[in-house]
């Protein structure tokens, strides 16, 4: 079945450490982004893709770094220059034209130790 | 930039009833796309529904429908038949009608409860 994977489903990070979060889709999407889920706050977009070797800063991009090697790839690390990482990831994806909506993985709680 | 905002934090209904929920938004834009996101206790973003704001036809998925006011700038939810399964946040989301720029932009969410 198709759709998006995201991993590890729980992560902990130490002070000073900088971690990745995985998501993989087998969508054939062209796009993929990655949010930030925090209670009472909804999603704010952190970083997204539009093709491979692309990518843009959301609206909450400080701390955080992406690449886009490949175009079922979509790594998110948190970096230490985060100081409030603990949150809720959210990976989506989408075909990228046509206004499609976005599909979303089903996330990655990320705490701090 | 666009605003979402959803003014109810949390609701609850008897079952079988039917709950509306409200949306209202702040752009600029002539041209774009309104979604209805759930999320469940398992966290997972499930698309409800999806409105084209050229389309003055209200957008209907079964038991959910939307109220779209293009000039009030309003897109609610109706939940028909409310189910115990329908229990998640509900978020509402737009995107602007700008091809290689489709970034949602995300409402706080309503809590919604279905009581048995």
């Amino acid at each position: 079945d198709g759709g998006i994977t995201q991993s590890p489903k729980y992560l902990f990070r130490k002070e000073g450490q900088n971690v990745t979060l995985s998501c993989e889709q087998n969508l054939n999407h062209d796009a993929m982004y990655w949010y930030r889920q925090d209670p009472g706050q909804g999603l704010r977009l952190i970083y997204y893709s539009q093709i491979v070797n692309d990518f843009q800063k959301g609206d909450i991009a400080e701390g955080y770094s992406v690449s886009r090697e490949k175009k079922e790839s979509f790594p998110l690390t948190v970096t230490s220059a985060q100081k409030n990482p603990t949150a809720f990831y959210l990976c989506a994806s989408s075909i990228g034209r046509e206004r499609q909506p976005q599909h979303f993985g089903d996330g990655t709680r990320l705490s701090i130790l | 930039a666009q605003t979402v905002t959803q003014s109810q934090p949390e609701m609850s209904v008897q079952e079988a009833e039917t709950v509306t929920l409200s949306c209202t938004y702040d752009t600029s834009e002539n041209n774009y796309y309104l979604f209805w996101y759930k999320q469940p206790p398992s966290r997972q973003m499930i698309l409800v529904i999806r409105q084209e704001a050229y389309k003055q036809q209200n957008a209907t998925e079964n038991r959910f429908s939307v109220n779209f006011q293009k000039a009030a700038k309003s897109f609610s939810l109706k939940i028909s038949d409310s189910q115990l399964g329908d229990t998640a946040m509900y978020f509402c989301a737009f995107m602007k009608q700008n091809f290689g720029n489709e970034k949602l932009t995300f409402g706080t969410g309503t809590r919604l409860t279905i009581i048995p």
